[in-house]
């Protein structure tokens, strides 16, 4: 049982490329999310999907967009990256919205854009 | 809207020394609420959690209580340890079930030997 991973760890862009950061969860949990942690900002949430095929946006979705084609897999994509999208990026998820559903935190993805 | 509003670090400690983080939150009704630590180079993990007012969640030696009175949930420990050392977030889940976690902006604790 992995847990939550993501791929890749470390990536250096520059302005204007693309990517994809990839979250995967073998717990079968419904509920996926990605973060972004910036120094002194805390964890702002991007996007979040309640099920395979949904996504739904969060407090910064601006600059990405997300897709759930399978049940454990949450992609985040940057179709033209910008310096303010260097971060650590966190994948998470859970088994719901719901009173006391613990969120699982993959170990992160540092992404800096030159 | 939900919030969480959580004392600024960072702190710094010695070995030994009693720690309290203040968390202060914002919501309707009756959340539940969290603290999460996040080590060094890693994710955040779930630390203790209570889903009604005056449960007391605890784990590793802290603990936090849900004080719906003065809408608080202030983490403390009697004893810290050098691997204590962490950023701890305090987070809110609405009741309704609608929105995701609510996260505090973190606080940064050093503890030195």
């Amino acid at each position: 049982n992995a847990g939550v991973t993501q791929t890749p760890k470390f990536r250096v862009l520059k302005t204007g490329q693309s990517m994809t950061l990839l979250c995967a969860q073998d717990m079968n949990h419904e509920y996926m999310y990605w973060y972004r942690q910036d120094p002194g900002m805390g964890l702002r949430l991007i996007h979040y999907s309640v099920g395979e095929g949904t996504t739904a946006k969060g407090e910064v979705p601006d600059g990405y967009n997300v897709s759930r084609l399978k049940k454990q897999n949450f992609l985040l994509g940057l179709e033209s990256a910008a310096p303010s999208q260097t971060s650590v990026y966190f994948c998470a998820s859970n088994l719901g919205i719901a009173v006391s559903y613990e969120q699982y935190f993959g170990p992160g993805t540092r992404l800096t854009v030159t | 809207g939900n919030s969480v509003t959580q004392m600024e670090g960072p702190v710094t400690l010695s070995e030994e020394a009693f720690l309290t983080i203040n968390c202060t939150y914002t919501a309707t009704g009756y959340p539940s609420l969290f603290w999460y630590v996040q080590y060094p180079g890693e994710g955040l993990q779930l630390l203790l959690k209570a889903t009604k007012a005056d449960d007391k969640g605890s784990n590793k030696g802290f603990e936090a209580t849900y004080r719906k009175e003065t809408t608080s949930f202030h983490l403390e420990k009697g004893s810290v340890q050098v691997s204590d050392s962490a950023v701890y977030f305090c987070a809110l889940s609405d009741r309704t079930g609608n929105t995701p976690l609510v996260f505090g902006k973190g606080t940064r604790l050093s503890v030195i030997a």
